[in-house]
C-alpha cells in the first residue's frame, strides 16, 4: 500500500516568508509526528498527533512553528517569519494506534531559508 | 532530558563482517526503544521495536539487544553487506517524546 507522503520534496524560500509543508500519513494510522533533522545530526521531536488533535507539541521550537490535522488524516506544518536557522529536513511519521507501535517516515521536505 | 548517544559515529567494514552498534541513553523510563536506517536523501525504515518489558529481537540478520537498567541497546548486523551501507539511528520512546542519537554511518566495502 501508499507509504507516509510528503510535498513538496524540496522547497527554497527567503529569510522572513511563510511556509506550508504537508503529510500525508498512512491510510487508517491515527498517530502522526513532526521530526526535523539538521544535516548530521538524528531527528528532532516537534509534535505529535493523535487524531486531530495535537498530543504533545513540547517539541515546537517557538511561536513561529505551528501544525494542524484538522480532519485526523492530511497534517500541515506551517511556519511563519522563517530564519535561515530553519534549514533541515522536514520528516513526518504515522503510526497505528496505540502509541508506542512502529513509526513509519515519509521522505521528508529539504527546506532551505536563503 | 533524555539523552542518547551512538557509538561509533561511522564505521567502515569488509564484507561479510559480523558488526555492532551502540545506543545508550541517560534515562532508563522508557516505553521502547526502535532501531531505524536511513539512506542518503531518504526517510528512515524502521529495523527493529523492542517494547521496554522485551530483551531482543530478531529480524533476518539483524538483532537488537535492550538493556534498560544500563541504558543500553546493540544493533548486530550478522554477514554484512555493501547493501547494509546507511545511517544507523536509534530512538527511545519516553511516552512523552521520541529521542533520537545522532546516527552510526556505516560502510559496508565489497
Amino acid at each position: 500500500g501508499a507509504g507516509v507522503s510528503q510535498t513538496p520534496s524540496n522547497k527554497v524560500t527567503e529569510k522572513g516568508k511563510y511556509v506550508e509543508l504537508r503529510c500525508d500519513p498512512i491510510s487508517g494510522h491515527t498517530a502522526l509526528y513532526w521530526y526535523r533533522q539538521s544535516l548530521g545530526q538524528g531527528p528532532e521531536f516537534l509534535i505529535y498527533f493523535q487524531g486531530t488533535g495535537a498530543a504533545d507539541d513540547s517539541g515546537l521550537p517557538n511561536d513561529r512553528f505551528f501544525a494542524v490535522r484538522p480532519e485526523g488524516s492530511v497534517s500541515t506544518l506551517k511556519i511563519q517569519r522563517t530564519e535561515r536557522g530553519d534549514s533541515a529536513v522536514y520528516l513526518c511519521a504515522s503510526s497505528p494506534e496505540p502509541r508506542g507501535e512502529t513509526q513509519y517516515f515519509g521522505p521528508g521536505t529539504r527546506l532551505l531559508v536563503l | 532530558k533524555q539523552e542518547v548517544t551512538q557509538i561509533p559515529a561511522a564505521l567502515s567494514v569488509p564484507e561479510g563482517e559480523n558488526l555492532v552498534l551502540n545506543c545508550s541513553f541517560t534515562d532508563s523510563a522508557i516505553y521502547n526503544l526502535q532501531w531505524f536506517r536511513q539512506d542518503p536523501g531518504k526517510g528512515l525504515t524502521s529495523l527493529l521495536l523492542i517494547q521496554s518489558s522485551q530483551r531482543e529481537q530478531t529480524s533476518g540478520r539483524l538483532n537488537a539487544s535492550l538493556d534498560k537498567s544500563s541504558g543500553r541497546s546493540t544493533l548486530y548486523i550478522a554477514a554484512s553487506q555493501p547493501g547494509d551501507s546507511a545511517t544507523y539511528l536509534c530512538a527511545v520512546d519516553t511516552g512523552n517524546q521520541f529521542y533520537f542519537g545522532t546516527g552510526t554511518s556505516l560502510t559496508v566495502i565489497p
